[in-house]
């Protein structure tokens, strides 16, 4: 299976900084590589798909970068409602794998 | 809007079977793959199984291999999730959630229901 370890596992952070979570895969995976937010108590939501790509609706300031087994997720200014876990997922093969998520708290 | 709504939830003892159900309306259930994804308390996120459109392809993950099973009624735009001989390590939150592919090859989750609590526990 493949493992997928995010770094840092939280963070504090105030609005308006510039976050960087990373994502490592243990072995290549291309670009089949997902970012997920979830807020405490509600489901997660999807980001950003294929290393970079934004799903509809997710505000530009999330974007998404990386191939082969280093990706990285950047918030340029981060906001309120930012404030939440975020997830990384390798969708090269099965089973498909969630990194162990980073909070992003505020500062 | 896509809507997807989990069911079937509660406390169960240690061996004993559960179905999980999810509700689907907003888009034609037919044409998509469905994921069932968990999170045990405090925890993080769990890909658990995968079922493509039609039904035909299942993939599961090594910690519910052999003891759950994943299906859909796209009549009812219903999908299923069997979980039999249920651990404590069972206990959590399972979301079901849209694969935008037919076949799952995409693997990413567009959408997700609200969740529900599965307590394993005597």
């Amino acid at each position: 299976d493949i493992q997928m370890t995010q770094s840092p596992s939280s963070l504090s952070a105030s609005v308006g900084d510039r976050v960087t979570i990373t994502c490592r895969a243990s072995q290549e995976i291309s670009s089949y590589l997902n970012w997920y937010q979830q807020r405490p108590g509600k489901a997660p939501k999807l980001l950003i798909y294929t290393a970079s790509s934004l799903q509809s609706g997710v505000p530009s300031r999330f974007s998404g970068g990386g191939s082969g087994t280093d990706f990285t997720l950047t918030i340029s200014s981060l906001q309120p409602e930012d404030f939440a876990t975020y997830y990384c997922q390798q969708t090269d093969s099965f089973p498909l794998t969630f990194g162990g998520g980073t909070n992003v708290e505020i500062k | 809007q896509v809507q997807l709504v989990e069911s079937g939830g509660g406390v169960v003892q240690p061996g004993r079977s559960l179905r999980l159900s999810c509700a689907a309306s907003g888009f034609t259930f037919s044409s998509f793959s469905m994921h069932w994804v968990r999170q045990a308390p405090g925890k993080g996120l769990e890909w658990v199984a995968l079922i493509s459109y039609d039904g035909t392809h299942k993939y599961f993950a090594d910690s519910v291999k052999g003891r759950f099973t994943i299906s859909r009624d796209n009549s009812k735009s219903t999908l299923y999730l069997q979980m039999n001989s249920l651990r404590g390590d069972d206990t959590a939150v399972y979301y079901c959630a849209r694969d935008p592919s037919r076949l799952g090859d995409y693997g990413f989750a567009d959408n997700w229901g609200q969740g529900t609590l599965v307590t394993v526990s005597s």
